[in-house]
């Protein structure tokens, strides 16, 4: 199976901070990479598609970049409805996620 | 508009089975993978595996092959998981999610989750 890993596992960030998120995967997977926006007791959502695609009624503070084996996810400006956790996923076979990263409030 | 609508919350004992449904609407349920999702508490999302309900191919993580089937009833557009030998790191909640008509391969579509709890 491919390996996602994702950096950092926790974020302590301020309203208005930009934010970065990585993520590697083992072995290339192209553009075939998600992220979704998970919060306690709700489904995650899914923010960007194919490495750098935003999702319809996905704020354009987020975005994300990336192909092969390294991709990063970017919130501009960060917003209280942002605090969550944030997964990236490779669909190019097993569909595995990576171990996810806490944005938490500083 | 596209929905899953899952069955409810389950308790089980260490070593018994659970299986749990997803029934959708919306779309076409033959024409695309439903797949299951496991989230535990602090322990991340984890795929648990996938079905194809148009010709009932499934395939699974390795994490939980051999412990878990997922099926699909293509007359009642439902589809289910079925995991075995239930341990307490098994207590999660478990969702269904497929990109449905998205054009992509992403779970655009999420049910509302299903709590399993494993305990003696």
């Amino acid at each position: 199976d491919i390996q996602m890993a994702q950096s950092p596992s926790t974020l302590s960030a301020s309203v208005g901070d930009r934010v970065t998120i990585t993520c590697r995967a083992s072995q290339y997977i192209s553009h075939w990479l998600a992220w979704y926006q998970k919060k306690p007791g709700k489904a995650p959502k899914l923010l960007i598609s194919k490495a750098s695609s935003l999702e319809s009624g996905v704020p354009s503070r987020f975005s994300a970049s990336g192909s092969g084996t390294d991709f990063t996810l970017t919130i501009s400006s960060l917003q209280p409805d942002d605090f969550a956790s944030y997964y990236c996923q490779e669909y190019n076979s097993c569909r595995t996620f990576g171990q996810g990263t806490k944005v938490e409030i500083k | 508009e596209v929905q899953l609508e899952q069955s409810g919350a389950e308790v089980k004992k260490p070593g018994a089975a659970v299986k749990i449904s997803c029934n959708v609407s919306g779309y076409t349920f033959s024409d695309y993978y439903m797949h299951w999702v496991q989230v535990a508490p602090g322990r991340g999302l984890h795929w648990v595996g996938l079905i194809d309900p148009g010709d009932g191919e499934a395939r699974y993580a390795e994490k939980f092959q051999g412990r878990v089937t997922v099926s699909a009833d293509t007359s009642t557009d439902t589809a289910y998981m079925e995991l075995r030998s239930l341990r307490p790191e098994d207590t999660a909640v478990y969702y269904c999610a497929t990109s449905a008509d998205s054009g992509d391969y992403t779970f655009n579509y999420w049910g509302q989750g299903t709590l399993v709890t494993v305990s003696s």
